[in-house]
C-alpha cells in the first residue's frame, strides 16, 4: 500500500458526460500527478500541481482540468467525454516539486466510456 | 523516431538469470525514472536517475547521460520480478515521456 488513494476504483460512464477522479496524497506529501494509461497510447503525464499550485502540464486536453485543494488532495475533471477517453487514470504524489523526490502512485481508477 | 525506446519489448528467462532492460532516449532530461507496473496494474517507482548508477537489492540501474542511454539489471531474477518495466524521461520543460515497457516473464 502506497499511502496514496484514489476513488472510486472504477466509473462507466457516457459519451458527452462529465466525471471527477478524486487523489488523496501520502501524508506530508505536496505534489500530485496525474498520468493516463490507455492501450494504444500508453502511460502519459497530464500535469503535477505542488501545494496548491499548478507546476507542470504534459499531454492534458482541453476538456480536462485539475486542480488541488488546501487539504492537498487532487481533482481530475474530465468533460465532454469520448470513447477515447477510457483508460487507467494514476495519480502519484511526492513530498517536493523536483524529480528528486520519489513517487508513490495510486491504485488507478480506471475509467470506461460507452 | 519516438522519444523514448525500451527493448526488448518483451522478455522470458528462467529464476536465476542476470537480466537487462535497456532504454535510449533522444532529448536532453533532467531525470530518468524506472518504474514497475504489476500484472494486477499497481504501479511501483524503483529509481530516479539523474547520473552514475544506482541499487536497491537485486536491481541496479545505470544511466549514461553523453550515449542518452539507460539500463536495468536484475540479478538472481525471481518469478516475482514478472512485471512490465518502464523507462520515463523528465525533460527541462518538466514534461514526462514514456517508453513503450518491457514485459518480462520469469519461469520457476
Amino acid at each position: 500500500d502506497s499511502g496514496v488513494t484514489q476513488t472510486p476504483k472504477h466509473l462507466i460512464t457516457a459519451t458527452g458526460q462529465r466525471v471527477t477522479l478524486r487523489c488523496s496524497p501520502r501524508s506530508g506529501d505536496l505534489s500530485v500527478y496525474w498520468y493516463q494509461q490507455s492501450l494504444d497510447q500508453g502511460l502519459q503525464f497530464l500535469i503535477q500541481y505542488y501545494n496548491g499550485e499548478e507546476r507542470a502540464k504534459g499531454n492534458i486536453l482541453e476538456r480536462f482540468s485539475a486542480q488541488q485543494f488546501p487539504d492537498l488532495h487532487s481533482e481530475l475533471n474530465l468533460s465532454s467525454l469520448e470513447l477515447g477517453d477510457s483508460a487507467l487514470y494514476f495519480c502519484a504524489s511526492s513530498v517536493g516539486v523536483t524529480d528528486s523526490y520519489e513517487q508513490y502512485f495510486g491504485p488507478g481508477t480506471r475509467l470506461t466510456v460507452t | 523516431k519516438n522519444e523514448v525506446e525500451q527493448s526488448p519489448q518483451n522478455l522470458t528467462a528462467q529464476e536465476g538469470e542476470f537480466i537487462t532492460i535497456n532504454c535510449s532516449y533522444s532529448v536532453g532530461i533532467s531525470a530518468l525514472h524506472w518504474l514497475q507496473q504489476h500484472p494486477g496494474g499497481g504501479i511501483v517507482s524503483l529509481f530516479m536517475l539523474s547520473s552514475g548508477k544506482k541499487k536497491h537489492g537485486r536491481l541496479i540501474a545505470t544511466i549514461n547521460i553523453q550515449e542518452k542511454h539507460s539500463s536495468l539489471h536484475i540479478t538472481a531474477s525471481h518469478p516475482r520480478d514478472s512485471a512490465v518495466y518502464i523507462c520515463a524521461v523528465r525533460g527541462y520543460g518538466q514534461n514526462f515521456v514514456f517508453g513503450p515497457g518491457t514485459r518480462l516473464s520469469v519461469l520457476p
